[in-house]
């Protein structure tokens, strides 16, 4: 399958600080990636999509200026969650397709857990 | 009603055993379904994808989808202890763009 790369891995950052995430799509064209926030024992929460170039299309309740998303190439898409709290403090995970057809599948990078003291 | 709905477990099999997860989906308009393998602190692998009613196996996977039903199911035959995962059922939706929507997941527990 195709490779998506997901950096940092995990970070801790103190509350109030700004972290960004990378997500890249390795071998293949990313048109579309998905942001996606998973808190212990609980499942995948789509927080927004990305089309390259374009806006992100944010889940109800999430917040639009916490939650800065850029997706300005093709291969690459930035979640930077602004002033974070402990309450942010999750696993963060992206994924990226070529979803021009419905039935591309999305493949996922490693995540990164975010912990905020 | 929740989109995409799954039971959370956890499913108790002995090893060797058949496990089978089950999901249903509220978009009818769906068209294409996966099931997705989580190890605890990783991020999701896809293990399979279906599209048309009916079974598709590979290996000791089976994936069964029934479209009238809105239901889609993953078989694992001869169960193994390192099958032991949170298994996602996901469901694109095409709300004038495409996305994944991911079920709960079920927590299996394959024992030795």
């Amino acid at each position: 399958g195709a490779v998506v790369s997901q950096h940092p891995s995990w970070v801790i950052c103190k509350s109030g600080t700004s972290v960004k995430i990378e997500c890249r799509s390795l071998d293949f064209q990313a048109t579309t990636m998905f942001w996606y926030r998973q808190f212990p024992k609980q499942s995948l929460m789509l927080m927004a999509t990305s089309n390259e170039g374009s806006k992100a299309t944010y889940e109800q309740g999430v917040e639009k200026d916490k939650f800065l998303i850029n997706h300005a190439s093709l291969t690459l898409s930035t979640l930077t969650v602004t002033s974070a709290h402990p309450e942010d403090s999750s696993f963060y995970i992206c994924s990226a397709s070529s979803q021009l057809e419905e039935n591309t599948e999305a493949f996922f990078g490693q995540g990164t857990r975010l912990t905020v003291v | 009603q929740k989109e995409v709905e799954q039971n959370s477990g956890p499913l108790s099999v002995p090893e060797g055993a058949i496990a089978s997860l089950n999901c249903t989906y509220s978009d009818r308009g769906s068209q294409s379904f996966f099931w997705y393998r989580q190890y605890s602190g990783k991020s999701p692998e896809l293990i399979m994808s279906i599209y048309s009613n009916g079974d598709k196996e590979d290996g000791r996977f089976t994936a069964q989808l029934n479209k009238a039903s809105q239901y889609v199911s993953l078989l694992i035959r001869d169960s193994q202890p390192s099958d032991s995962a949170t298994y996602l059922c996901a469901v694109i939706q095409n709300t004038g763009g495409f996305k994944t929507i991911f079920g709960a997941g079920t927590r299996l527990f394959v024992k030795a």
